[in-house]
C-alpha cells in the first residue's frame, strides 16, 4: 500500500493568513492526488483533484501543487469557513489511501 | 451532477454482517466508479473498495476477506456488505462517486453511523 503522510497534523492560524499543508507519498504517484476539506459531522468535500485542478465551485484561494511524491495545499487569505480538517488522498493505485489529516484551527 | 443517498442498519452485534445501500442519481453512470469509505470516531478516512458499472471490483486488502461491494444497474443501487464485524468496525460509512477520467471523489453520501456493540 502507498502510505500518505501529511504535515502538520494540526495548525493554528488567523483569518487572512496564508497556510500550507504538505502531503508526502511513500512512492511516486504521478499527479494522482486529491485534497478534501471536512467539517464536523459532514462528509468530506473535494477541493482539488489531479494535484492542482480546482473542483467546480471551490474558491480560487485554494491552490494545489506538486508531483511525484511531494504535494502541497496552500490556502491564501484564510476565511472563517476554512477552519476544518484537510485530507490528501492518492488515487494512483488501490487501495486509494488517505493522509491522516491536518486540523486547521483558529488562533 | 451526482447525488447519493445511503441507508442501512446502524447498530450491530459482534459477528453480524454490516449491510448498507446507496442510491445513485447520476446522468453519467458509466463515467464513474462507485466507492465506499469509512471513518472511525475521531479518526481519519479509510478506503474500503470500489466497483465500476461492469461490476469489476477492487477491495482494500486489509478487509478483502470480509468485504463485498455490488452494484444493481437496474435500480442504480450500490451495496456494501462487511461480515463478522467487531467493535473496530464502528465508524461512519460513506458511499462516493469517483470520476473515471480524473479519479476525483466528487460526490459523497451523507454518511451512516454504524455501531458494533454487544
Amino acid at each position: 500500500d502507498i502510505q500518505m503522510t501529511q504535515s502538520p497534523s494540526s495548525l493554528s492560524a488567523s483569518v487572512g493568513d496564508r497556510v500550507t499543508i504538505t502531503c508526502r507519498a511513500s512512492q511516486t504517484i504521478s499527479d494522482y492526488l486529491n485534497w478534501f476539506q471536512q467539517k464536523p459531522g459532514k462528509a468530506p468535500n473535494l477541493l482539488i483533484y489531479s494535484t492542482s485542478k480546482l473542483q467546480t465551485g471551490v474558491p480560487s484561494r485554494f491552490i494545489g501543487s506538486g508531483s511525484g511524491t511531494d504535494f502541497t495545499l496552500t490556502i491564501n487569505s484564510l476565511h472563517p469557513e476554512d477552519f476544518a480538517t484537510y485530507y490528501c488522498q492518492q488515487t494512483y493505485n488501490a487501495p486509494r489511501t488517505f493522509g491522516q489529516g491536518t486540523k486547521l484551527e483558529i488562533k | 451532477q451526482v447525488q447519493l443517498h445511503q441507508w442501512g442498519a446502524g447498530l450491530l452485534k459482534p459477528s453480524e454482517t454490516l449491510s448498507l445501500t446507496c442510491a445513485v442519481y447520476s446522468e453519467s453512470f458509466s463515467d464513474h466508479f462507485w466507492s465506499w469509505i469509512r471513518q472511525s470516531p475521531g479518526k481519519g478516512l479509510e478506503w474500503l473498495g470500489e466497483i465500476n458499472h461492469r461490476g469489476s471490483t477492487n477491495y482494500n486488502p486489509s478487509l478483502e476477506s470480509r468485504v463485498s461491494i455490488s452494484l444493481d444497474t437496474s435500480t442504480y443501487h450500490l451495496s456494501l456488505k462487511l461480515s463478522s464485524v467487531t467493535a473496530a468496525d464502528t465508524a461512519v460509512y460513506y458511499c462516493a462517486s469517483v470520476g473515471i477520467a480524473a479519479l476525483d471523489f466528487d460526490s459523497w453520501g451523507q454518511g451512516t453511523l454504524v455501531t458494533v456493540s454487544s
